[in-house]
């Protein structure tokens, strides 16, 4: 068990250009969230998978925003037109959906728009 | 919508003394879980203590406890002995029954330990 993994660890963009992030939840965990978290700032729901499933999508994940899941298990968020209001640390979880369901996390994607 | 507030954004703390970091949240579900998680320089969030909402005794976890107060919609971590490897980040996190793990984050206060 290597945790969750998240590629890359640092993106400097330039406004208008996309940009496209990796997760890879621990193996067995069926559920893989994203979450956005801005300087100073708790992080900030963003969406949910169950297996391949896109169950939950928050009025935060704007139309630029797409993210998948295709076989139920890594996932990638996609950034189109990246504007420097997007400049933050996307954070990856997953947990295996259960009564006592525990979240865990990955170390970040820190995005930075120029 | 529910809403989580921390109103320290800093906390500091003598070696092996105690902190309490203060808590509160606005909901009008019944049944809900709270959560401390614990964010190093290394960034990952890492789950420190976990309540429900049905549960009357407070939850501990070693040096960890809470006082949870539902009346109040007050949830407060107290850290005995206080380590150097407690400073940190620390966020009080909300989520409603049944919703997953769509977690609603308060602003955070960072902690210090001072040998």
């Amino acid at each position: 068990d290597t945790g969750v993994s998240q590629d890359p660890r640092h993106k400097i963009t330039k406004r208008g250009q996309n940009v496209t992030f990796r997760c890879d939840p621990i193996s067995e965990h069926n559920r893989l969230y994203w979450y956005r978290q801005t300087l100073g700032q708790g992080p900030e729901f963003l969406t949910y998978f169950q297996n391949e499933a896109q169950l939950e999508k928050s009025r935060l994940l704007s139309d630029r925003f797409s993210a998948e899941r295709p076989k139920g298990s890594f996932s990638t968020l996609e950034i189109q037109r990246t504007e420097q209001g997007d400049s933050a640390m996307y954070l990856c979880a997953s947990s295996l959906a259960s009564t006592n369901e525990k979240l865990f996390f990955g170390s970040g994607t820190q995005l930075s728009v120029l | 919508a529910q809403t989580v507030t921390q109103s320290q954004p800093e906390m500091s703390v003598q070696e092996a003394e105690t902190v309490t970091l203060s808590c509160t949240y606005d909901t009008s579900e019944s049944d809900y879980y709270l959560f401390w998680y614990k964010q190093p320089p290394s960034r990952q969030m890492i789950l420190v203590i976990r309540q429900e909402a049905y549960k009357q005794q407070n939850a501990t976890e070693n040096r960890f406890s809470v006082n949870f107060q539902k009346a109040a919609k007050s949830f407060s971590l107290k850290i005995s002995d206080s380590q150097l490897g407690d400073a940190a980040m620390y966020f009080c996190a909300y989520r409603r029954f049944g919703a997953g793990n769509m977690l609603t984050f308060g602003g955070g206060t960072r902690l210090m330990v001072k040998p």
